[in-house]
């Protein structure tokens, strides 16, 4: 069964930085693309950055482009959303997401809220 | 970027009715994805490709369409159908959502 448990969520100050982690189990981690998506209180989804399976090419909106960097670690199974110069527009709960091709998100994590307020 | 336009933004609808949601992008896109999210709960992917069903959705649900216009169509409605379905793109970069349909039960 594929699994996807996102962590590291919270209030932060606007400015600030917070990093997710999200650990995957269920399947070959290192065969597929993932992704982070994001839902604000009330919204749409909204897509935030995709990465490789090899890790060697990332993929942002411009909305996070600069602002945000996505990684992971294929030996852990773990992706991570570095997220820096937080915002309020920001606020969302953010999803970890198995990609597939062509380009859906086939396995959703529970997901976890981020707070950006002073 | 394309923008997916999704109609109606919310409905209702009783068991046994047949339901027809609208997604419309504004270029054309080779395959349209559907997720479904009931409240409080991560979205499931429920139909890709345009018309492939995800691993457990019901037959009573169908996907169709090409170019700019798309649909999910429910045969005959159920109470566990009533949930929020956002339509997908990811054949144009950057990927898009719709701003979601949100299907109630009557």
């Amino acid at each position: 069964e594929v699994q996807l448990v996102e962590t590291g969520g919270g209030l932060v100050q606007p400015g600030r930085s917070l990093k997710l982690s999200c650990v995957a189990s269920g399947f070959t981690f290192n065969n597929y693309w993932m992704s982070w998506t994001r839902q604000a209180p009330g919204k749409g989804l909204e897509w935030v950055a995709s990465i490789t399976n090899s890790g060697g090419s990332t993929y942002y909106p411009d909305s996070v482009k600069g602002r945000f960097t996505i990684s992971r670690d294929n030996a852990q199974n773990t992706l991570y959303l570095q997220m820096n110069s937080l915002r309020s527009e920001d606020t969302a709960t953010y999803y970890c997401t198995r990609r597939g091709n062509p380009w859906y998100f086939d396995y959703w994590g529970q997901g976890v809220m981020v707070t950006v307020s002073s | 970027e394309i923008v997916l336009t999704q109609s109606p933004t919310t409905m209702a609808a009783s068991p046994g009715e047949k339901v027809t949601l609208t997604c419309r992008a504004s270029s054309s896109v080779s395959y349209m994805h559907w997720y479904q999210q009931r409240s409080g709960t991560s979205p499931k992917l429920w139909i890709y490709e345009t018309s492939k069903l995800a691993s457990g959705v019901p037959n009573r649900f169908s996907g169709s369409g090409s170019g700019t216009s798309y649909s999910l169509t429910i045969n005959s409605m159920e109470t566990e159908d009533a949930a929020t379905y956002y339509c997908q793109q990811g054949s144009s970069y950057p990927p898009t959502f719709g701003g979601g349909t949100k299907l109630e039960l009557k």
